[in-house]
């Protein structure tokens, strides 16, 4: 089965925590791509990151980083010092390569960060 | 345009009549997904085009559902007989699968309301 769980529906927090959202995947093709999505209240899907099967190397981009571990098929994602402008729904998301592109998302994570 | 362009942004129509909802992609994306999601859920797979291949119909929920692509660049969605379940964003997103850039982007949606 290719299937991706976000076990954490809500999350809240107070500005400056840190904060990890985990994401676990299913998928029996050894070549996939994952991906990370914020939805605002606005509505509109951002794209945050993308990572292949073969690149396991753990990403740091300002506030935001990934976890990406094979060995328990997760990719999580954390932010440091959290802001009430990170406030929003994440949804992480699996491409099996031999699915033909079809992009499976998980349920999302609705993060509130308080002030 | 630069983006995913869906129009109508929002639509109120009638229990039992018909609704087209369209999707320009980027130009050059070979690959065009639509999805749901209703109101404070995750995203429901709809169906996937790819370049000349058949559609992925997978995640239509109904035969009341259909899509088309055509000349491999517009989309249009389109729910016979809308019932007041059919509320819900309707997402469409496109990418190019191979590549550098694989992450897909989205439209601002199409808001549907059956009234």
């Amino acid at each position: 089965a290719q299937k991706v769980t976000q076990a954490q529906t809500e999350i809240s927090v107070v500005e400056k925590e840190d904060v990890t959202l985990d994401c676990v995947y299913e998928t029996r093709d050894t070549t996939y791509y994952l991906f990370w999505y914020k939805q605002p209240p606005s509505g509109e899907l951002v794209f945050l990151i993308r990572r292949n099967s073969f690149d396991e190397q753990n990403e740091i981009s300002g506030r935001y980083s990934w976890n990406f571990q094979k060995s328990t098929s997760s990719f999580n994602f954390t932010i440091t010092a959290s802001q009430v402008v990170d406030s929003a729904v994440y949804f992480c998301a699996l491409r099996p390569y031999n699915q033909g592109g079809k992009l499976i998302f998980g349920q999302g994570t609705e993060l509130s960060v308080k002030p | 345009g630069a983006g995913v362009s869906q129009s109508p942004s929002n639509k109120v129509t009638e229990k039992g009549k018909d609704v087209e909802l369209r999707c320009d992609p980027i130009s050059g994306h070979t690959a065009l997904y639509w999805y749901r999601q209703s109101l404070g859920q995750g995203l429901e797979f709809l169906i996937y085009f790819q370049g000349n291949s058949a559609p992925d119909k997978s995640g239509l929920p109904s035969d009341r559902f259909s899509a088309e692509r055509t000349g491999g660049s517009v989309s249009t969605l389109t729910i016979q007989r809308t019932q007041q379940e059919d509320s819900a964003v309707y997402l469409c997103a496109s990418t190019s699968l191979w590549g550098t850039n694989t992450e897909a982007f989205f439209g601002q949606g199409t808001r549907l309301t059956v009234v």
